[in-house]
C-alpha cells in the first residue's frame, strides 16, 4: 500500500513567522508530487506540481522543494500571514495513475 | 473560464437509498477525478475518467461507479447507501492525466446518510 505522510499534523504559528511542512512518499516510481491549499470553506487550490528531483517552486512567500531520490519534499511559507491559514495538502502521483493525497498540515495563523 | 462545479451542494438520504452526483469540469479538460473526504481521512481517490473512459479506479465497492459522458460532464452513483457513506466529495478535473496536471476542484456535494 503506497503511503503518503505529512507532519506535522497541525501548526499554530504568530503573524510573520516562518514555517515550513514536510510530505514524505514512496522514492520508487516517481512521476509527479502536487501541493495544494485547502481554505475552510472552499476547494482545495492548487500550488505547486513538481516533476524533478531537485525541483524548486515559489509563489510569492510560499515555495517547495523536491527530493525523489530519498521521497520527500518541503513546503516554505515565509512571513505567515492569518489569510495562510489553511490545510497544506501534498499528493504523490506515481506509476498507479491516480494522485494519493496525505491527510494534510492544517496550518492556523494568529495575528 | 467558468471553475468545476458540482451539483447538488447537499443531499440528505436514507440507507439503502441510491444516489446521483453530477461534476461538470472546466472547458476544455478531459480528465475527471473523484474524491470521497471523510472525517481524519485524506482525500481517498475513487475513480478517473478520461474521454468517457475509466482510467483508474480506487479501492472501494462495486456500489460506487461512474461514468463520462462526450462534453467531459461526469457522474458518480452509490447504490444501497451505508452510513459510512457520509462524506464530502469532490470532484476535479484536469487537463489531460491528472497525475501530472494541477487539478481544479469543485466545490464539493456534502452528502448525508441516515
Amino acid at each position: 500500500i503506497l503511503n503518503v505522510e505529512q507532519s506535522p499534523q497541525s501548526l499554530h504559528v504568530q503573524e510573520g513567522d516562518s514555517t515550513n511542512f514536510t510530505c514524505s512518499f514512496p522514492s520508487s516510481n516517481f512521476y509527479a508530487l502536487h501541493w495544494y491549499r485547502w481554505e475552510t470553506a472552499k476547494s482545495p487550490e492548487a500550488l505547486f506540481v513538481m516533476t524533478l528531483n531537485g525541483d524548486e517552486k515559489k509563489k510569492g512567500r510560499i515555495s517547495a522543494t523536491l527530493n525523489t531520490k530519498e521521497g520527500y519534499s518541503y513546503l516554505y511559507i515565509k512571513g505567515s500571514q492569518p489569510e495562510d491559514s489553511a490545510t497544506y495538502l501534498c499528493a504523490f502521483g506515481g506509476s498507479q495513475g491516480n494522485l494519493i493525497f496525505g491527510k494534510g498540515t492544517k496550518l492556523s495563523v494568529k495575528p | 473560464k467558468a471553475g468545476v462545479t458540482q451539483t447538488p451542494r447537499y443531499l440528505i438520504k436514507t440507507r439503502g437509498q441510491q444516489v446521483t452526483l453530477s461534476c461538470s469540469p472546466i472547458s476544455g479538460h478531459r480528465s475527471v477525478s473523484w474524491y470521497q473526504q471523510t472525517p481524519g481521512q485524506g482525500l481517498q481517490f475513487l475513480f478517473e475518467y478520461f474521454s468517457e473512459t475509466q482510467r483508474n479506479k480506487g479501492n472501494f465497492p462495486g456500489r460506487f461507479s461512474g461514468r463520462q459522458f462526450s462534453n467531459s460532464r461526469s457522474e458518480m452513483n452509490v447504490s444501497t447507501l451505508e452510513l459510512g457513506d457520509s462524506a464530502l466529495y469532490l470532484c476535479a478535473s484536469s487537463q489531460t492525466s491528472g497525475r501530472y496536471n494541477e487539478q481544479f476542484f469543485g466545490p464539493g456535494t456534502r452528502l448525508t446518510v441516515l
